[in-house]
């Protein structure tokens, strides 16, 4: 049984593009999270959801938007992708006002 | 904010104990998270303190004094398979639910015959 669970996990693509990245957890907890790690496996938090509203919103573009339909997904959507970009990102969930976090296996980016 | 440090790498031997430190230095806290991640993978949960001691679990262990703010992870028995990141976190509560995790950078764990 997968409990976050996350597609695709390989996303390779040219800049200016725009990507989006699905996550789904089958855990019943109420709060997902999307976080970047970067090449020095740096990993940051970029955006959080409990019962679908956001509660974190980190110093991000706003060409990245979240979308949770229900609280059991959280989409990543990345507009006019940049090299930058490029970068492993892991969803996570957790009960809410719990303590551990869940990580999916992580979507590695390669902008060109 | 959060500030938090840790070593970059360490070697040990298989069979051998090693001790990961993490230091930091928070607006806020309600708890310490130790988690593993091996290469190309995700990370994944080792252990949690919010009280002062230690919390033993198999080979595992942790301690936290959050008057020091310190904590270190123990790992007894070496094995090959523990050569991985491992990723210090520091936990704030957050209002509308959930927690905010702030990882250190990962101390990379190379075990040698």
């Amino acid at each position: 049984d997968t409990a976050v669970s996350q597609t695709p996990k390989y996303l390779v693509t040219q800049m200016g593009n725009d990507k989006s990245i699905k996550c789904e957890q089958n855990l019943g907890h109420d709060t997902m999270y999307w976080y970047k790690q970067d090449s020095k496996k740096f990993l940051k938090i970029m955006f959080s959801y409990n019962n679908k509203e956001l509660i974190i919103n980190e110093t991000v573009p706003n060409r990245f938007s979240p979308k949770s339909p229900d609280k059991a997904h959280l989409n990543l959507h990345i507009n006019s992708l940049e090299l930058g970009d490029s970068a492993v990102y892991f969803c996570a969930s957790s009960q809410e006002r719990g303590d551990t976090q869940y990580f999916g296996p992580g979507t590695r980016l390669t902008v060109l | 904010g959060q500030n938090i440090d840790q070593p970059t790498e360490m070697t040990a031997t298989e069979g051998a104990i090693v001790q990961i430190n993490c230091t930091y230095q928070t607006s806020g806290f309600n708890g310490l998270f130790w988690y593993q991640q091996h290469a190309g993978e995700a990370p994944t949960f080792l252990s949690y303190n919010v009280l002062d001691g230690l919390e033993e679990k198999g080979r595992f262990s942790s301690f936290l004094s959050r008057s020091k703010g310190y904590s270190y992870l123990l790992l007894k028995e070496l094995q090959m398979k523990d050569s991985a990141s491992y990723l210090c976190a520091v936990s704030d509560i957050l209002t509308g639910g959930g927690n905010k995790l702030t990882f250190g950078t990962g101390t990379q764990l190379k075990v040698e015959l």
